[in-house]
């Protein structure tokens, strides 16, 4: 069975204090893994896709990572304003477009 | 581009009752997608079609029904809320094409069933 599992459920971090977030999947061969954040009451928004293992991509304090396993989304000096909830979903070769998401990180940057 | 957007926001229905969910998008897109979010459970795919006039079930579809009769909309119904249908409900979509591709979501539709 395709699942997705995020970790830590929640991480609170003072401001400039960097960390990463984990996404551990297994799926019957790996179409896309997929980053999103989510902000309270609003929808999920497109962040990144990573299609094979080793592949990195960046966004400003934000880097993902991916393994043949797991990917990482690096946060780097946080501010307040990236506080939200980090989504990680995948797309399996056999699974037509549907998505299967993890339940989030919700992260907390305090200054 | 207004990208997906969601009608309505908000709504309350008594057990029994029924109610339709409009999605629209302007991007063009060929596929489109209709989420559940509930606390600790994440995104749960409801239903979903690839193209004008057809529509596919996802993870949990029991309870709901779909249709698509033009490209850019995609509407979900509920013949009989109940209250296990407390959602908040969410559309996406995304283009066709080789590879994989990113979905763009709607700002969601917050439903109580009482």
């Amino acid at each position: 069975e395709d699942q997705v599992t995020q970790s830590p459920e929640a991480l609170r971090l003072q401001e400039g204090e960097s960390s990463s977030l984990n996404c551990s999947y297994t799926v019957s061969g790996l179409r896309g893994l997929f980053w999103y954040r989510q902000d309270p009451g609003k929808g999920p928004e497109f962040l990144f896709t990573l299609y094979s293992a080793g592949e990195e991509k960046e966004k400003e304090r934000l880097k993902a990572t991916l393994t043949k396993k797991e990917s990482f989304l690096h946060i780097t000096a946080p501010k307040p304003e990236d506080s939200a909830t980090y989504l990680c979903a995948v797309q399996a070769n056999q699974a037509g477009t549907a998505l299967i998401f993890g339940k989030g990180t919700t992260l907390s940057v305090s200054s | 581009n207004a990208g997906v957007t969601q009608t309505p926001k908000f709504r309350v229905l008594k057990t029994g009752q029924s109610m339709t969910l409009l999605c629209a998008q302007d991007m063009n897109h060929e596929y489109m997608y209709w989420y559940r979010q509930d606390p600790g459970m994440g995104l749960r795919l409801i239903h979903y079609s690839v193209g004008e006039g057809t529509t596919a079930k996802g993870e949990v579809p029991d309870g709901y029904n779909v249709s698509r009769l033009k490209k850019q909309n995609f509407l979900l119904g509920l013949e009989s809320a109940a209250p296990s249908q407390t959602s908040v409900y969410f559309c996406a979509s995304s283009p066709r094409g080789q590879g994989s591709h990113e979905q763009y979501f709607g700002p969601g539709t917050r439903l109580t069933v009482t």
